[in-house]
Parts: structure tokens; C-alpha cells; sequence
């Protein structure tokens, strides 16, 4: 069955660190890109950082860039995104997604989300 | 960046009946642009891609239209398992984005 299982999310002060992961099973990983999604309470989707199958290709949103480092382990079929710099405005469920086929594609697999709060 | 917006923000429809969401891009994205459904406390879903194409087990129900600016998602006869928010999402340009979402309720 095709999985992606985040974690990592919690709370955590301004100005702190975060490192989420997403564990993917049941497809070939390094041969789809990846990307983060998140969604602030009561808020829309916002694509946060995207990366190619191989890991030498990475994208950022403005909002985070400089901030967030998205990389993957693709002998681990795992998917991460550290976090530093976090701000309040970075509080939002995170989901991890897969690319249908291209990069950039459709987001045809998401993961169930992990909330991350970031307060005093 | 390629700002999309969604019309109207809140759809009121009754069972059975149609439902017509807009989509509108700030510049072509050609047909680079992916439908999703979001049920509350869930993960989105993935409905069409590539502008008209159903994703893998949608019902035909949903339809789905346009290229370049403009985008349309058409629910020809609403279920209960459709009252929904739906978000269309570009990624034809980086940054990729997404609208702002539609609520389709009960009316």
C-alpha cells in the first residue's frame, strides 16, 4: 500500500528548530519528487519546498526560504524538511506529497499531516 | 510568483444539483493545474490533474475544464460525500501555488 507517514511536528519557541520527516512506503521513492505542504489553522494550502527524486533539484516559497532545508535519504525512503528560524506564522499542519509522475506535477499521494505550533 | 484565485469563496448548493467552481491564474500556466477535494481533519485529495483529467478512482461526476488562465471544476450532481473544500493548484511555475480554496456547503 502507498504510505507517507510524517512526524517530528511538536511545539516550539520563536526563533527555535524543527526537523519533520516523512517515511514513505509501497512505491519506488527516489524516482518521484517530493514536496511540503502546509496549512495554517482555518487557512489554505501553502507548497513550502519541493525537491526532485535524485535530491539535487530544490525549490522554496519565499515565506521560507533561508529558513527551511528540505532534503531526502533515498536508501531510507525518507522525505525531510528542517525548520530553524521558526516564527509564529509558521504554525500549520505539514504534509508531505508525491508528485504524480514529472517534477513539478500534481500532488497524488499526501501524507496524514503533523502539526507544528510554534509559541511562546 | 503565479497567484491564483478562487470564486466564489463559499458555494451553497443543494443535494443533487450542480455546482460550478472558478479558478483563475495570474499568468498561463498552459494546463499545469491540479484540482484537490479537503475534507475536514483530513489530508487533501487529489481530483484532477493536467487541467481535465480524473485522477485515478474519481467518480464522473466531476468534470473539469480550461487551460491557460482560466479553469473550471463542474460537480454535475452534488452527494453528500461532496460538500467539501476544494483548492485548484498550479504547478506549471515555481514558486508552485494554490487558490484559496472554494467551500461547497449544504443549502
Amino acid at each position: 500500500e502507498v504510505q507517507l507517514l510524517e512526524s517530528g511536528g511538536g511545539l516550539v519557541q520563536p526563533g527555535g528548530s524543527l526537523r519533520l520527516s516523512c517515511a514513505v512506503f509501497g512505491f519506488p521513492f527516489s524516482s518521484y519528487a517530493m514536496s511540503w505542504v502546509r496549512q495554517a489553522p482555518g487557512k489554505g494550502l501553502e507548497w513550502v519546498s519541493g525537491i526532485s527524486g535524485s535530491g539535487a533539484s530544490t525549490h522554496y516559497a519565499d515565506s521560507v526560504k533561508g529558513r527551511f532545508t528540505i532534503s531526502r535519504d533515498n536508501s531510507k525512503s525518507t522525505l525531510y524538511v528542517q525548520m530553524n528560524s521558526l516564527r509564529d506564522e509558521d504554525t500549520a499542519v505539514y504534509y508531505c506529497a508525491k508528485d504524480r509522475w514529472n517534477d513539478p506535477d500534481a500532488f497524488d499521494i499526501w501524507g496524514q499531516g503533523t502539526m507544528v505550533t510554534v509559541s511562546a | 510568483e503565479i497567484v491564483m484565485t478562487q470564486s466564489p469563496a463559499t458555494l451553497s448548493v443543494s443535494p443533487g444539483e450542480r455546482a460550478t467552481l472558478s479558478c483563475r491564474a495570474s499568468q498561463s500556466v498552459g494546463s499545469d493545474l491540479a484540482w484537490y477535494q479537503q475534507k475536514p481533519g483530513q489530508a487533501p485529495r487529489l481530483l484532477i490533474y493536467a487541467a481535465s483529467t480524473r485522477a485515478t478512482g474519481m467518480p464522473t461526476r466531476f468534470l473539469a475544464s480550461g487551460s491557460g488562465t482560466e479553469f473550471t471544476l463542474t460537480i454535475s450532481s452534488l452527494q453528500s460525500e461532496d460538500f467539501a473544500l476544494y483548492y485548484c493548484h498550479q504547478y506549471n511555475n515555481w514558486p508552485l501555488t494554490f487558490g484559496g480554496g472554494t467551500k461547497v456547503e449544504i443549502k
